[in-house]
């Protein structure tokens, strides 16, 4: 089975400047996460959706906005780049909300780098 | 503010040694109990996790020792093996009305020596 799948691999933005990120979850998993992994740091929680909603946010500012599709597939977008949004963007996926039974499963991430 | 704290940054173990990494939270609310292994240019994976309902789970080689009372828990990695080598990132969870999110230690580096 594939795994978590996320496009693209690597992306180079300027200051000021809008990116999109997207992710196709595991086969069935109906939940999707975002994190952002700042080099040599762990992971930080930006968003869940569950069945297309959001259930979930991290205290990130409103530049930062995602949404999840019918096919449970989800998009990142990230406005006003700045030079700290540099990044490794990781996705993860789950079979549910509950994650006691259904851990998260991440994927290889998009490393975003903003000059 | 960092809601979980781990150590040691760093780490380097004898093959066939044990490697323990440790780990401590603030929040009691926090239920889940998970460790990931993240190798250069992979994404996190899980390893084994726990719940607070119990003091110890085994899985393999890897073991998460857990105190509640202490509030906190770690990883030992028996007889320790270069592919053990990689970053170890502890994480912890509490279930709410609106998902959850897993809190994540800042992690730490294992090299493992043939």
């Amino acid at each position: 089975d594939a795994g978590v799948t996320q496009s693209p691999t690597h992306l180079i933005k300027t200051r000021g400047q809008q990116v999109t990120l997207r992710c196709s979850p595991i086969s069935g998993h109906k939940s999707v996460s975002w994190y952002q992994q700042v080099l040599g740091q762990g992971p930080q929680f930006i968003f869940q959706y569950y069945e297309k909603e959001e259930r979930g946010r991290g205290n990130f500012p409103d530049r930062f906005s995602a949404r999840q599709f019918p096919n449970y597939s989800s998009e990142l977008n990230v406005n006003a780049l700045l030079l700290g949004d540099s990044a490794l963007y990781l996705c993860a996926s789950s079979l549910d909300r509950q994650i006691y039974n259904s851990p998260l499963h991440f994927g290889n991430g998009t490393r975003l780098t903003v000059t | 503010q960092q809601q979980v704290k781990q150590s040691p940054q760093s780490l380097i173990v004898q093959k066939g040694g044990i490697s323990i990494i440790n780990c401590a939270y603030e929040n009691t609310a926090f239920d889940y109990f998970p460790w990931y292994q993240q190798f250069p240019g992979k994404g996190p994976a899980l390893l084994i996790a726990i719940r607070p309902d119990v003091s110890e789970k085994k899985e393999g080689r890897f073991t998460i020792s857990f105190n509640k009372s202490a509030k906190q828990f770690s990883l030992h990695i028996m007889d320790s093996q270069p592919g053990d080598s990689a970053t170890y990132f502890c994480a912890a969870s509490r279930f709410g009305n609106s998902g959850y999110a897993l809190n994540f230690g800042k992690g730490t580096s294992l090299l493992v020596t043939p």
